[in-house]
Protein backbone atom coordinates (compact mmCIF):
# COMPACT_ATOMS: atom_id res chain seq x y z
CA UNK A 1 0.00 0.00 0.00
CA UNK A 2 1.40 3.44 -0.90
CA UNK A 3 2.48 5.29 1.89
CA UNK A 4 4.14 9.04 2.67
CA UNK A 5 7.67 8.58 4.07
CA UNK A 6 9.49 11.32 5.98
CA UNK A 7 12.87 12.33 6.62
CA UNK A 8 14.89 13.07 8.73
CA UNK A 9 12.88 10.64 11.86
CA UNK A 10 14.59 12.74 14.13
CA UNK A 11 16.25 15.80 13.79
CA UNK A 12 18.60 17.75 16.84
CA UNK A 13 19.51 21.64 15.58
CA UNK A 14 20.92 24.24 17.67
CA UNK A 15 18.51 27.48 17.76
CA UNK A 16 19.21 29.60 15.16
CA UNK A 17 19.71 27.48 12.81
CA UNK A 18 18.05 26.48 9.99
CA UNK A 19 16.59 22.77 9.27
CA UNK A 20 14.89 21.14 6.16
CA UNK A 21 11.81 18.77 6.84
CA UNK A 22 11.48 16.58 3.42
CA UNK A 23 8.81 14.42 2.64
CA UNK A 24 7.35 12.23 -0.16
CA UNK A 25 3.82 11.74 -0.48
CA UNK A 26 1.99 8.95 -2.05
CA UNK A 27 2.29 9.30 -5.94
CA UNK A 28 -0.74 10.15 -7.27
CA UNK A 29 -1.77 13.12 -4.56
CA UNK A 30 -1.23 16.08 -5.71
CA UNK A 31 -2.00 17.96 -2.49
CA UNK A 32 0.09 17.97 -0.07
CA UNK A 33 0.31 19.32 3.64
CA UNK A 34 2.29 20.15 6.79
CA UNK A 35 1.28 19.75 10.72
CA UNK A 36 3.25 20.25 13.58
CA UNK A 37 2.40 18.53 16.90
CA UNK A 38 4.18 20.29 20.20
CA UNK A 39 4.43 17.26 23.23
CA UNK A 40 1.16 16.89 24.73
CA UNK A 41 -0.68 18.94 22.47
CA UNK A 42 -3.11 18.65 19.62
CA UNK A 43 -1.54 18.21 15.75
CA UNK A 44 -1.71 21.73 14.29
CA UNK A 45 -2.11 22.90 10.30
CA UNK A 46 0.82 24.39 9.18
CA UNK A 47 0.08 25.25 5.68
CA UNK A 48 -1.24 23.49 2.13
CA UNK A 49 0.66 23.21 -1.25
CA UNK A 50 -0.77 22.61 -4.65
CA UNK A 51 -0.09 23.43 -7.86
CA UNK A 52 3.51 24.75 -6.77
CA UNK A 53 1.90 27.21 -4.41
CA UNK A 54 0.64 27.42 -1.02
CA UNK A 55 -2.69 26.98 -1.16
CA UNK A 56 -3.75 27.57 2.82
CA UNK A 57 -1.58 28.64 5.79
CA UNK A 58 -2.47 29.03 9.37
CA UNK A 59 -1.38 32.35 11.32
CA UNK A 60 1.62 30.01 12.98
CA UNK A 61 3.34 29.55 9.06
CA UNK A 62 4.57 32.95 9.37
CA UNK A 63 8.33 34.07 7.39
CA UNK A 64 10.48 32.28 9.13
CA UNK A 65 8.82 28.82 7.37
CA UNK A 66 8.70 28.01 3.79
CA UNK A 67 7.55 24.85 1.93
CA UNK A 68 8.97 24.16 -1.86
CA UNK A 69 8.38 20.89 -4.28
CA UNK A 70 12.04 20.90 -5.37
CA UNK A 71 11.21 17.89 -7.87
CA UNK A 72 8.34 15.76 -9.00
CA UNK A 73 8.57 13.28 -5.99
CA UNK A 74 10.03 15.31 -2.65
CA UNK A 75 7.94 18.32 -1.11
CA UNK A 76 10.17 19.68 1.82
CA UNK A 77 9.34 22.30 4.75
CA UNK A 78 12.31 24.94 5.89
CA UNK A 79 12.77 26.78 9.18
CA UNK A 80 15.09 29.46 8.56
CA UNK A 81 16.08 30.40 12.28
CA UNK A 82 14.82 27.99 14.64
CA UNK A 83 13.83 28.86 18.07
CA UNK A 84 13.26 26.58 21.09
CA UNK A 85 9.37 26.63 20.36
CA UNK A 86 10.01 24.77 17.36
CA UNK A 87 10.10 21.65 18.79
CA UNK A 88 7.68 19.22 17.77
CA UNK A 89 6.55 16.62 15.75
CA UNK A 90 6.15 17.51 12.15
CA UNK A 91 3.77 15.78 10.18
CA UNK A 92 3.53 15.82 5.99
CA UNK A 93 0.26 14.67 4.70
CA UNK A 94 -0.91 14.01 1.14
CA UNK A 95 -4.58 13.87 -0.69
CA UNK A 96 -5.95 13.54 -4.21
CA UNK A 97 -7.72 15.88 -5.41
CA UNK A 98 -11.31 15.31 -4.73
CA UNK A 99 -13.67 16.47 -2.57
CA UNK A 100 -13.94 13.37 -0.75
CA UNK A 101 -10.00 13.25 -0.55
CA UNK A 102 -8.30 11.92 2.96
CA UNK A 103 -5.08 13.24 4.21
CA UNK A 104 -2.76 10.37 4.90
CA UNK A 105 -0.13 11.12 7.14
CA UNK A 106 3.62 10.38 7.51
CA UNK A 107 5.37 8.93 10.65
CA UNK A 108 6.75 12.13 11.17
CA UNK A 109 9.98 13.90 12.18
CA UNK A 110 10.52 14.87 15.60
CA UNK A 111 12.61 18.38 16.01
CA UNK A 112 14.40 18.86 19.31
CA UNK A 113 15.76 22.33 18.58
CA UNK A 114 18.45 22.88 21.73
CA UNK B 1 -13.98 28.95 12.62
CA UNK B 2 -14.62 25.32 13.17
CA UNK B 3 -13.72 23.62 16.28
CA UNK B 4 -13.31 20.14 17.73
CA UNK B 5 -13.78 19.19 21.42
CA UNK B 6 -12.67 15.79 22.48
CA UNK B 7 -13.95 15.94 26.76
CA UNK B 8 -12.72 12.97 27.76
CA UNK B 9 -8.35 12.77 27.95
CA UNK B 10 -8.05 9.50 29.59
CA UNK B 11 -10.54 6.69 28.83
CA UNK B 12 -9.46 2.78 29.81
CA UNK B 13 -11.50 -0.51 28.27
CA UNK B 14 -11.08 -4.40 29.56
CA UNK B 15 -9.40 -6.40 26.52
CA UNK B 16 -12.10 -7.56 25.05
CA UNK B 17 -15.17 -4.75 25.88
CA UNK B 18 -16.73 -2.24 23.87
CA UNK B 19 -15.69 1.47 24.42
CA UNK B 20 -17.42 4.94 23.02
CA UNK B 21 -14.64 7.76 22.59
CA UNK B 22 -16.24 11.21 22.51
CA UNK B 23 -16.44 14.39 20.19
CA UNK B 24 -18.09 17.54 19.36
CA UNK B 25 -17.68 20.24 16.73
CA UNK B 26 -18.79 23.94 15.92
CA UNK B 27 -19.50 24.61 12.63
CA UNK B 28 -21.77 26.85 10.38
CA UNK B 29 -21.35 24.94 7.45
CA UNK B 30 -23.57 22.20 5.71
CA UNK B 31 -20.65 20.10 3.72
CA UNK B 32 -17.94 18.73 5.38
CA UNK B 33 -16.18 15.15 6.71
CA UNK B 34 -15.12 14.15 10.21
CA UNK B 35 -12.22 11.76 10.91
CA UNK B 36 -11.06 9.04 13.54
CA UNK B 37 -7.16 9.39 13.75
CA UNK B 38 -5.43 6.74 15.69
CA UNK B 39 -1.95 7.84 17.22
CA UNK B 40 -0.02 4.79 18.85
CA UNK B 41 3.47 5.74 20.93
CA UNK B 42 5.26 5.72 17.82
CA UNK B 43 3.55 9.08 17.18
CA UNK B 44 2.41 8.04 13.24
CA UNK B 45 -1.20 9.44 12.62
CA UNK B 46 -3.35 6.72 11.30
CA UNK B 47 -6.43 7.21 9.48
CA UNK B 48 -9.21 4.88 11.27
CA UNK B 49 -12.70 6.02 10.00
CA UNK B 50 -14.09 8.15 7.83
CA UNK B 51 -17.64 9.71 7.76
CA UNK B 52 -19.32 12.03 5.42
CA UNK B 53 -21.20 14.65 6.46
CA UNK B 54 -24.30 14.35 4.16
CA UNK B 55 -24.47 10.48 4.31
CA UNK B 56 -27.49 9.64 7.11
CA UNK B 57 -25.77 6.40 7.57
CA UNK B 58 -23.18 6.11 9.99
CA UNK B 59 -19.50 4.49 8.97
CA UNK B 60 -18.20 1.30 10.29
CA UNK B 61 -14.97 -0.10 9.37
CA UNK B 62 -14.35 -3.92 11.10
CA UNK B 63 -14.52 -3.01 15.04
CA UNK B 64 -14.91 0.58 14.73
CA UNK B 65 -18.13 2.19 14.23
CA UNK B 66 -19.13 6.11 14.84
CA UNK B 67 -22.61 7.47 15.91
CA UNK B 68 -23.04 10.58 14.06
CA UNK B 69 -25.38 13.03 15.57
CA UNK B 70 -25.26 16.26 12.68
CA UNK B 71 -27.98 18.06 14.64
CA UNK B 72 -26.23 18.08 17.79
CA UNK B 73 -22.85 18.39 16.16
CA UNK B 74 -21.69 14.88 18.04
CA UNK B 75 -19.43 12.41 16.35
CA UNK B 76 -18.74 9.56 18.68
CA UNK B 77 -16.18 6.63 17.59
CA UNK B 78 -17.17 3.12 19.05
CA UNK B 79 -14.62 0.28 19.38
CA UNK B 80 -15.88 -2.87 19.85
CA UNK B 81 -13.81 -6.25 21.36
CA UNK B 82 -11.24 -4.06 21.94
CA UNK B 83 -7.64 -5.36 21.82
CA UNK B 84 -4.35 -4.40 22.88
CA UNK B 85 -3.25 -3.01 19.82
CA UNK B 86 -5.73 -0.55 20.19
CA UNK B 87 -4.46 1.18 22.80
CA UNK B 88 -3.50 4.73 21.16
CA UNK B 89 -4.44 8.37 21.76
CA UNK B 90 -7.28 9.27 19.69
CA UNK B 91 -7.97 12.31 17.54
CA UNK B 92 -11.33 13.41 16.28
CA UNK B 93 -10.89 15.69 13.02
CA UNK B 94 -12.87 18.06 10.88
CA UNK B 95 -12.61 19.12 7.28
CA UNK B 96 -14.89 21.57 5.63
CA UNK B 97 -15.68 19.73 2.55
CA UNK B 98 -16.98 23.01 -0.19
CA UNK B 99 -13.10 22.49 -1.62
CA UNK B 100 -10.51 20.18 -2.21
CA UNK B 101 -7.10 19.81 -0.05
CA UNK B 102 -8.82 22.00 3.15
CA UNK B 103 -6.90 21.85 6.35
CA UNK B 104 -7.99 19.27 9.15
CA UNK B 105 -8.96 20.86 12.50
CA UNK B 106 -8.01 18.39 15.35
CA UNK B 107 -9.59 17.78 19.11
CA UNK B 108 -7.29 17.34 21.71
CA UNK B 109 -7.36 13.97 21.85
CA UNK B 110 -8.45 10.81 23.90
CA UNK B 111 -5.50 8.63 25.60
CA UNK B 112 -6.98 5.15 25.79
CA UNK B 113 -5.37 2.18 27.46
CA UNK B 114 -6.71 -1.21 26.86
CA UNK B 115 -6.22 -3.59 29.79
CA UNK B 116 -5.52 -6.92 29.69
Amino acid sequence: EPEVTQTPSHQVTQMGQEVILRCVPISNHLYFYWYRQILGQKVEFLVSFYNNEISEKSEIFDDQFSVERPDGSNFTLKIRSTKLEDSAMYFCASSEVVFTDTQYFGPGTRLTVL
Amino acid sequence: AQTVTQSQPEMSVQEAETVTLSCTYDTSESDYYLFWYKQPPSRQMILVIRQEAYKQQNATENRFSVNFQKAAKSFSLKISDSQLGDAAMYFCAYRRGETSGSRLTFGEGTQLTVNP
